[in-house]
């Protein structure tokens, strides 16, 4: 089946620094969607890419489609503590309504 | 909007019971999904339905059954409990034509012992 590769796994940080994360599938997709989860909470949507290219911002956070349509990235600028969670992204195969997800990237921010 | 809701939101079930997972969303959403995440990973699909009387199959959907008999309710059967079950369920929903964003309920955690 499709794969989808999310990196890092998981990462440590300080408070104020910037974050990257990135996500690589083996297929093209026609959307990227990020997510952020909170232990015991279900994901919230952070933002969504329709487009090749495409660079969108919502407050601290940065995602980018990439040009080959095979990945994405989502950057957080001067993280802080509340940043702490799971985070996830989500691609969309052309011509299906299916989303597949990643395995996550675990962040720690240390104060 | 209340959004996606699930009910129960925590459940402990013997092997071979059976048990209903609830799931309402109120934003009008043609999409419903069905999710379960196990421990440090990803999220799976397991059902999935496109409109009242219309559901397919995803990634995991042994021993389990969903039906769609209204646009806002979407409820996941479980017919005989097995431990492999132990896992939290998530309920999603979306529109196709708005950015068919997902939207996540708060997710049905369940323990089969």
């Amino acid at each position: 089946g499709q794969q989808l590769n999310q990196s890092p796994q998981s990462m440590f940080i300080q408070e104020g620094e910037d974050v990257s994360m990135n996500c690589t599938s083996s297929s093209i997709f026609n959307t990227w969607l990020w997510y952020k989860q909170d232990p015991g909470e279900g994901p919230v949507l952070l933002i969504a890419l329709y487009k090749a290219g495409e660079l969108t911002s919502n407050g601290r956070l940065t995602a980018q489609f990439g040009i080959t349509r095979k990945d994405s990235f989502l950057n957080i600028s001067a993280s802080i503590p509340s940043d702490v969670g799971i985070y996830f992204c989500a691609g969309r195969p052309s011509g299906t309504y299916k989303y597949i997800f990643g395995t996550g990237t675990r962040l720690k921010v240390l104060a | 909007n209340a959004g996606v809701t699930q009910t129960p939101k925590f459940r402990i079930l013997k092997i071979g019971q059976s048990m209903t997972l609830q799931c309402t969303q109120d934003m009008n959403h043609n999409y419903m999904y069905w999710y379960r995440q196990d421990p440090g990973m990803g999220l799976k699909l397991i059902y999935y339905s496109v409109g009242a009387g219309i559901t397919d199959k995803g990634e995991v959907p042994n021993g389990y059954n969903v039906s769609r008999s209204t646009t806002e309710d979407f409820p996941l059967r479980l017919e005989l409990a097995a431990p492999s079950q132990t896992s939290v369920y998530f309920c999603a929903s979306s529109y196709p034509g708005q950015g068919d964003e997902q939207y996540f309920g708060p997710g049905t955690r369940l323990t089969v012992t």
